[in-house]
């Protein structure tokens, strides 16, 4: 069983802060760890994702998140945000290998002050 | 690669009525899967396949059916519409040789049941 917590529905940060969105997980397996993106009435875009090896990974605009297993975490950093960062954010888990089975957390509105 | 498309993008039913949501991929991924968006629920997996022919439910899987007759699609019927399946529907797909299970979505069809 896997289950995910994202701390935290709502997060406002102003233009040029670091942005933390907080994730922790729960599973039975070495986990597969991501977080994606999702823009106004837009799909879901993969930011980033861990699976094995290097336990800090980059993503895409800036992004990149730590697997502490000691933790069970997965947070989402960024040093410096943007207004176009302004979005909702999921973070993930799967079993990894052939569980594909993806369980979300129920997500981050992150708003972005100018 | 037109990727993961879904039709219809928007769709209004009223109680009873049945309707079929499209996904289709043109990847050659053996895995698809279903998923419905609620507001404050993150995304929760309705049904999911990992090849033609082959099909299970996922953690919502009442009041939906899904078959595989192809590689290319997977359909989401609804038989008898209710206001609770009013939600946002992803369908998505992944290849057992991908990077690490990342899953691609569809840009989702956005259901009212009235």
């Amino acid at each position: 069983a896997q289950s995910v917590t994202q701390l935290g529905s709502h997060v406002s940060v102003s233009e040029g802060a670091l942005v933390l969105l907080r994730c922790n997980y729960s599973s039975s397996v070495p986990p597969y760890l991501f977080w994606y993106v999702q823009y106004p009435n837009q799909g879901l875009q993969l930011l980033l994702k861990y699976t094995t090896g290097a336990t800090l990974v980059k993503g895409i605009n800036g992004f990149e998140a730590e697997f502490k297993k000691s933790e069970t975490s997965f947070h989402l950093t960024k040093p410096s945000a943007h207004m176009s960062d302004a979005a909702e954010y999921f973070c993930a888990v799967s079993g990894g290998g052939s569980n594909y089975k993806l369980t979300f957390g129920k997500g981050t509105l992150l708003t972005v002050n100018p | 690669n037109a990727g993961v498309t879904q039709t219809p993008k928007f769709q209004v039913l009223k109680t009873g009525q049945s309707m079929t949501l499209q996904c289709a991929q043109d990847m050659n991924h053996e895995y698809m899967s279903w998923y419905r968006q609620d507001p404050g629920m993150g995304l929760r997996l309705i049904h999911y396949s990992v090849g033609a022919g082959i099909t299970d439910q996922g953690e919502v899987p009442n009041g939906y059916n899904v078959s595989r007759s192809t590689t290319e699609d997977f359909p989401l019927r609804l038989l008898s519409a209710a206001p609770s399946q009013t939600s946002v529907y992803f369908c998505a797909s992944t290849h057992r040789l991908a990077g690490y299970n990342e899953q691609f979505f569809g840009p989702g069809t956005r259901l009212t049941v009235l």
